[in-house]
């Protein structure tokens, strides 16, 4: 069964750097989102992205996210000047289409700001 | 402004025992109600989602308007669903609003 990767797994970054974190999304799926979960708090959304545009994004995603689709198969969100409440779970998802409501989540990657 | 709450952050029950997850929402409009769930060191995964009327694992979920709640049920909890379980609102611009999640131990 295809699923959604991400890489990597744990990512350790010193505050002010850039992060690009990676996600695979299941090759036929034309809609790709992040979210990010702190540790101890619940899922939240960052980004959609539907036809080479972001369709929506949250108040969390400020000036410093932005998010790629380089190639035909990578999904990636790059974090500029990163924060210490950067520190979080990030999640990548993607689904097929709108009307199949359900969206496939990666693994997740453990960005730690330090 | 959409919101999901769950009141419990953990629930411990024992084997065999029925078990219900509670979760209410705020939305104005038609929801989608779904349920994820994230077994130790896994993903989220759906678990089920409202539309579909289905029963995964032995769960429900029915989607009260009047008191807008999506509880989750099981008659008779097993060890293995032990996880966390998080209520999600899909909004307009489908996207999910994720409740904050309840950690469910199953107790042998």
């Amino acid at each position: 069964e295809p699923e959604v990767t991400q890489t990597p797994s744990h990512q350790v970054t010193q505050m002010g750097q850039e992060v690009i974190l990676r996600c695979v999304p299941i090759s036929n799926h034309l809609y790709f989102y992040w979210y990010r979960q702190i540790l101890g708090q619940k899922v939240e959304f960052l980004v959609s992205f539907y036809n080479n545009e972001i369709s929506e994004k949250s108040e969390i995603f400020d000036d410093r996210f932005s998010v790629e689709r380089p190639d035909g198969s990578n999904f990636t969100l790059k974090i500029r000047s990163t924060k210490l409440e950067d520190s979080a779970m990030y999640f990548c998802a993607s689904s097929e289409d709108r009307p199949h409501y359900e969206q496939y989540f990666g693994p997740g990657t453990r960005l730690t700001v330090t | 402004a959409q919101r999901v709450t769950q009141p419990e952050k953990l629930l411990s029950v024992f084997k065999g025992a029925p078990v219900e997850l509670k979760c209410n929402y705020s939305y104005s409009g038609s929801p989608e109600l779904f349920w994820y769930v994230q077994y130790s060191r896994q993903r989220l995964q759906l678990l089920l989602r409202h539309i579909s009327r289905e029963s995964i694992k032995g769960f429900t979920a029915d989607l009260n308007k009047g008191e807008t709640s999506f509880h989750l049920k099981k008659p008779f909890a097993q060890e293995e669903d032990s996880a966390m379980y998080y209520c999600a609102l899909r909004n307009y611009g489908q996207n999910f609003v994720f409740g904050p999640g309840t950690r469910l131990s199953v107790l042998p």
